[in-house]
Order: structure tokens, then sequence, then C-alpha cells
């Protein structure tokens, strides 16, 4: 199995431009959640989905945007890049909201120079 | 909301010494409790997990008991091994999940 697979690894972006990090799970999960992880720092809740076409913000919104038209996918969008979204992100994916454990994806180092 | 205070490394570890990293948790009602690890360079897996009160955990010879009385979730290993070296978060609630800041483990042989 895939699991959760993350698009690009790695990417260094200069300030002001604009990315999406890709996300997809093959589990038919129906939540799907975005975090960032500063260096040192735990992890911080972007966005999160709980089913297609069904979005909401997490703690840190501010500078991305997300859209879930499938069940698979689940990227993130940042517009107009700063150094403050200098971070690794992560996906996640669960089959329900509760008691059952949330499957992740290796990351995406981010550098925005 | 709910929140999660674990504590703060690193913390280093002779190999065979006994680990213990402390978790509480702040919360409405009695969410599910996890704790995952994170390998260099990897995503988070999830190592174990407790729904209920009184549940005890445990995977890999690690343990962790959910305590309703003092909104606890330590984890605790009897004898640690260099590939333990890891972060270690805490986790708390349903959707979505709320993580401590994650403690650094080092194993040293």
């Amino acid at each position: 199995n895939a699991g959760v697979t993350q698009t690009p690894k790695f990417r260094i972006l200069k300030i002001g431009q604009s990315m999406t990090l890709q996300c997809a799970q093959d589990m038919n999960h129906n939540y799907m959640y975005w975090y960032r992880q500063d260096p040192g720092m735990g992890l911080k809740l972007i966005y999160y989905s709980v089913g297609a076409g069904i979005t909401d913000k997490g703690e840190v919104p501010n500078g991305y945007n997300v859209s879930r038209s499938t069940t698979e996918d689940f990227p993130l969008r940042l517009e107009l890049a700063a150094p403050s979204q200098t971070s690794v992100y992560f996906c996640a994916s669960s089959y329900s909201a509760e008691f059952t454990e949330a499957f992740f994806g290796q990351g995406t180092r981010l550098t925005v120079v | 909301g709910d929140s999660v205070t674990q504590m703060e490394g690193p913390v280093t570890l002779s190999e065979e010494a006994f680990l213990t990293i402390n978790c509480t948790y702040t919360a409405t009602g009695y969410p599910s409790l996890f704790w995952y690890v994170q390998y260099p360079g990897e995503g988070l897996q999830l190592l174990l997990k407790a729904t209920k009160a009184d549940d005890k955990g445990s995977n890999k010879g690690f343990e962790a008991t959910y305590r309703k009385e003092t909104t606890s979730f330590h984890l605790e290993k009897g004898s640690v091994q260099v590939s333990d070296s890891a972060v270690y978060f805490c986790a708390a609630g349903n959707t979505p999940l709320v993580f401590g800041k994650g403690t650094r483990l080092s194993v040293i042989a």
C-alpha cells in the first residue's frame, strides 16, 4: 500500500512565489489534514477536511488554501510565499474522527528565501 | 480547545536505561490518546494508543496508561535501545488531533 503520498519532498521558493503541495491517499479515508512542523516545535494544524467538498481551518490557516474535490486528494496551496512559511509540511489521513490513528506522509521540506 | 503538554527534551539515556516521557492533556470529555514516533527524515508513525480511561496501550516494549484522574498518558519503556532514538509526540483528541511539542530521545551505547 502506498498510504499517504506527498510531493515534492523538497522545494525552495522565492518570496512572493506560489506553489501547491500535493497529497494523495489510497486508503479511502474520509479525513485528511495538513500540519506544519517548525524546527524544534510540534505540529500545528493548518487545514483539515472531513470529506470531499468539506474543509475547515485549523490553528494556522493564514497564507494557505486547500480544496478537496475527491476523497483521495487534498492539495495545499501557498500564495505569496513568505519566509515565515519555511517549515516541514505533513499531510495525514484517518478513517474516522474517533479512536483511529492518523497516517502521515513523509513530509515536504519547504524553504522560502 | 484541547491541548497537550509533554516533557521537553532533549533526553539522553544510556542503552538499557528506563525511559519516561510525561504527557498531560486538557480536553473536553475523554479524548483518545496517542503516542507517535518520528525517526529522522520521516513522517510520524503511530506507536500506541488508548481510547478510554484505564486503557493501556503498548507496542515495541513501550507502554502508556490513560489516567483520567490525572489527565495523563506518560510513555514508558523499561530498557531503551539505540534504535529508539527518535522524536516522540503525545497527541489527544478526535478530529483533529492536537499534538504536544515533541520530545527528542537520544540513546547512546
